[in-house]
């Protein structure tokens, strides 16, 4: 079965120390990953994609095909990177699994 | 461009009862997803829709139901309401063709009393 796990619910840092946000899926073939993001009273939000490669605030994501992975990372965090990150997995299917999410909060 | 609009905000219904939600996509999309957002699930996915066509179903019983229009734009129904239902319902718009990113709309919040 398809499943993306994330395994912590919160995860509190300092204000300029590194995150990184755990994300491990279960699929047998090739999938998508995803990292959306929701900032407080803000709609739900594509953060970045694997297949890009890119980074975008800051925040990069590999995907591990070996572990199933696909941690985010970012090397110092911001306050205002504070909210909640979900990763999801696409297996061409035309649905979305994602995991139950890992609320950020950078502390002052 | 407007984002995706879901219609309305806020629903309070008693058990039995059934609701509509609606939801218009991004100018151009025509892939309407809907999933259900609750605390301890996290986004469970219900239905997706591309040119009328439900191309994907969740798993959910039949009670819930969608559908999609000409112009793209989706209703979701939930018949005979139960209390597990009370949640919030996020509409997501894409262009539909290949893996295409999500784009969400702030949500209908439903609770069942």
């Amino acid at each position: 079965a398809q499943r993306v796990t994330q395994p912590e619910k919160l995860l509190s840092v300092f204000k300029g120390a590194p995150v990184e946000l755990k994300c491990n899926y279960s699929y047998s073939g090739s999938p998508e990953l995803f990292w959306y993001v929701q900032y407080s009273r803000q709609r739900l939000q594509l953060l970045l994609r694997h297949i890009s490669r890119e980074s975008i605030k800051g925040f990069t994501a590999d995907l591990n095909k070996g572990e199933t992975s696909f941690h985010l990372k970012k090397p110092f965090a911001q306050e205002e990177d504070s909210a909640m990150y979900y990763c999801a997995l696409n297996s061409g299917t035309y649905k979305y699994i994602f995991g139950t999410g890992t609320r950020l909060k950078v502390l002052a | 461009k407007a984002g995706v609009t879901q219609t309305p905000r806020y629903l309070i219904k008693t058990r039995g009862q059934q609701v509509t939600l609606s939801c218009s996509p991004i100018s151009g999309h025509r892939s309407v997803s809907w999933y259900q957002q609750t605390p301890g699930q996290g986004l469970q996915f219900l239905f997706e829709y591309f040119s009328e066509t439900q191309r994907n179903k969740g798993n959910f019983p039949g009670r819930f139901s969608g559908r999609q229009f000409s112009n793209s734009r989706s209703e979701m129904n939930v018949s005979t309401l139960e209390l597990g239902d009370s949640a919030l319902y996020l509409c997501a718009s894409s262009e539909g063709q290949g893996v295409s990113p999500l784009h969400f709309g702030n949500g209908t919040r439903l609770t069942v009393t």
